[in-house]
């Protein structure tokens, strides 16, 4: 079955560190997403890519992350200056609307810890 | 802001016991619903979408909507230990694109 795959798994960085989280999607899928999860709390959106743009993104995606889709395979989300409150999950998800609805899936998860 | 809210439980349930979560939901415009299972430390599973009022079937479990009370809620029948994980709501966040806002779940624990 085709899943979305992302890397690193766990990365530890200390605070004022650049940090690249990256990700494959489902290769027939045109919607990429970024969402974390703080430990203990709600999954939360950050922000939704297609076209080579971002379509949607929350008031948490500030100018401190960025994202890119480098070549015909990867999705990247880049945050420039990590704080210690940047410590969570990123899932990266994707997902291709259709008929039938739009099911986004995601990944396993890349466990960020700012230190 | 649309907001997604749910009991955060623990709901405690017996083997074979029904579960029932519940969720509502704050945009009466909302379209689209999603029912996620999450084990801990894991990514988010797609378990049911609905997007019709009433119910919908899929093997145990059973969703269902109303959008004039602005609820969604997911039966589980049979309950297992291995059903033991939290139940994240989900609505489409923006009626013109495609992302998911999330409910902070509900923690369900299936004893055997």
């Amino acid at each position: 079955e085709p899943e979305v795959t992302q890397t690193p798994s766990h990365q530890v960085t200390q605070m004022g560190q650049e940090v690249i989280l990256r990700c494959v999607p489902i290769s027939n899928h045109l919607y990429f997403y970024w969402y974390r999860q703080i430990l203990g709390q709600k999954v939360e959106f950050l922000v939704s890519f297609y076209n080579n743009e971002i379509s949607e993104k929350s008031e948490i995606f500030d100018d401190q992350f960025s994202v890119e889709r480098p070549d015909g395979s990867n999705f990247t989300l880049k945050i420039r200056s990590t704080k210690l409150e940047d410590s969570a999950m990123y899932f990266c998800a994707s997902s291709e609307p259709g008929l039938s609805g739009n099911t986004i899936y995601f990944g396993e998860g890349s466990w960020l810890t700012v230190v | 802001q649309k907001e997604v809210e749910q009991n955060s439980g623990p709901l405690s349930v017996p083997e074979g016991a029904i579960a029932s979560l519940n969720c509502t939901y704050s945009d009466r415009g909302s379209q689209s619903f999603f029912w996620y299972r999450q084990y801990s430390g894991k990514s988010p599973e797609l378990i049911m979408s609905i997007y019709s009022n009433g119910d919908k079937e899929d093997g145990r479990f059973t969703a269902q909507l109303n959008k004039a009370s602005q609820y969604v809620s997911l039966l589980i029948r049979d309950s297992q230990p291995s059903d033991s994980a939290t139940y994240l709501c989900a609505v489409i966040r923006n009626q013109a694109g495609t992302a998911l806002i999330f409910g902070k779940g509900t923690t369900l624990s299936v004893s055997s």
